[in-house]
């Protein structure tokens, strides 16, 4: 496999819930990133993670927990989730040092909130 | 708050013309900037990226930067059906060898029509 791959690719969930979301890059990336894409608004960068250590986390609630155990994968607990919080969630990789720091972006999972 | 700022469109225009999408961005110290390409139900996808003032050209693609004006734009020229899309404007605040730490505009819906 090559680039990065997302599953689910497609989540329904109740607001008791908790699943996780996993993304996993074949580029050998050292930074990878969640974010979140909701109609009508900007991609919104959630969580950044650089060899395996969370170096911002923009002001999102605690019931998205993300964890990145290796360079290689990076998943995003969730739980208790708002109706609000059904979106289209993008996982991303990028190189983060020299070169161009484009990010490479996962197929996504549209997750919706019950 | 670092702000980028799109035309949501829609921009209609016939296959053969040229297609121009304009971005502005608020942040001075913005160094590195991007254009994705967003097919509906998929997810973003790299088409330019460009550093210095000037042009940059790729094939059909155009990127254009002004620093002074804090303005980005992307020329498709020779537009065809399948640039159908939602382009959007990226900028990063750091160049080089850091994270690819990257503000999105909400996108330019594009369709080319036949």
């Amino acid at each position: 496999e090559t680039g990065v791959t997302q599953t689910p690719r497609h989540l329904v969930m109740g607001m008791t819930n908790k699943k996780s979301l996993k993304c996993e890059q074949h580029l050998g990336h050292n930074a990878m990133y969640w974010y979140k894409q909701s109609a009508k608004k900007p991609l919104e960068l959630m969580f950044v993670y650089s060899l395996e250590e969370r170096v911002e986390n923009n002001s999102v609630p605690s019931r998205f927990s993300p964890e990145c155990p290796n360079s290689s994968h990076l998943f995003l607990h969730l739980h208790t989730l708002q109706p609000e919080d059904s979106a289209l969630y993008l996982c991303a990789s990028s190189q983060d040092e020299g070169g161009v720091t484009e990010a490479f972006f996962g197929q996504g999972t549209r997750l919706t909130v019950v | 708050q670092k702000e980028v700022e799109q035309n949501s469109g829609p921009l209609s225009v016939p296959e053969g013309a040229i297609a121009s999408l304009n971005c502005t961005y608020s942040d001075r110290g913005s160094q590195s900037f991007f254009w994705y390409r967003q097919y509906s139900g998929k997810s973003p996808e790299l088409i330019m990226f460009i550093y210095s003032n000037g042009d940059k050209e790729d094939g059909r693609f155009t990127a254009q930067l002004n620093k002074a004006s804090q303005y980005v734009s992307l020329l498709i020229r020779d537009s065809q059906p399948s640039d159908s899309a939602t382009y959007l404007c990226a900028v990063n605040d750091r160049g080089g060898s850091t994270l690819g730490r990257l503000y999105f505009g909400r996108g330019t819906q594009l369709t080319v029509w036949p």
